[in-house]
């Protein structure tokens, strides 16, 4: 067990539906990252947080969004869903925004029908 | 831009054999390697990392790692696998203390 939570697990739903992703970070970690995994695409980074800041973008589509609350949990939304989004969302967090160690939760398999 | 490739997709291997899983990088600057190691159905887990001194990384679970700057490689190896250790791998690089940009990944499969 990483420390890292994510809710939920598993989602289905329809495309052109927005979702929404929760990832609660490690006690004491100030960033938290997303990636995204698919099987055409592999593993690649979205977006990271530190402490409540945008810190840096990655592959992140216009219809993704992203935020990070005082009490430092994130979530990640996702709008007008296609069937190319079905993936496993995965959050990390690190204690920093540096070279830390990041610390994977299970991740939230979406699928959109 | 820094790009990861992981030289072989699958690797099947007999159990107490040894085996290497390759990985080399493309980077301009400094680089910060690891290997994350993805469990059936479960999310990733830090294997081992480089950072600076010496080459040779010793990680979890009897992995090490060597990094080659010359050969711009980081080969995972193992002296004798085990059936627990039946899971994908990925290389990754860090780029500027930010975001880890993964290979494809490389799906080790432990045969009795």
């Amino acid at each position: 067990d990483s420390g890292v939570t994510q809710t939920p697990k598993h989602l289905i739903t329809a495309t052109g539906q927005r979702v929404t992703l929760r990832c609660s970070p490690r006690s004491g970690d100030l960033s938290v990252y997303w990636y995204q995994q698919s099987l055409d695409q592999g593993l690649q980074f979205l977006i990271q947080y530190y402490n409540g800041e945008e810190r840096a973008k990655g592959n992140i589509l216009e219809r993704f969004s992203a935020q990070q609350f005082p009490d430092l949990h994130s979530e990640l939304n996702l709008s007008s869903l296609e069937l190319g989004d079905s993936a496993l969302y995965f959050c990390a967090s690190s204690v920093g925004g540096g070279l830390e160690t990041q610390y994977f939760g299970p991740g939230t398999r979406l699928l959109v029908l | 831009a820094q790009s990861v490739t992981q030289l072989d997709s699958q690797v099947p291997v007999f159990e107490e054999a040894p085996v290497e899983l390759r990985c080399n990088y493309s980077s301009s600057v400094s680089v910060y390697l690891f290997w994350y190691v993805q469990y059936p159905n479960q999310g990733l887990q830090l294997l081992l990392k480089y950072l600076s001194g010496s080459t040779l990384v010793k990680g979890i679970n009897g992995f090490e790692a060597e990094f080659n700057k010359s050969q711009t490689s980081f080969h995972l190896r193992k002296p004798s696998v085990h059936i627990s250790d039946t899971a994908e791998y990925f290389c990754a690089v860090r780029i500027g203390g930010q975001k880890l940009v993964f290979g494809q990944g490389t799906r080790l499969t432990i045969n009795p």
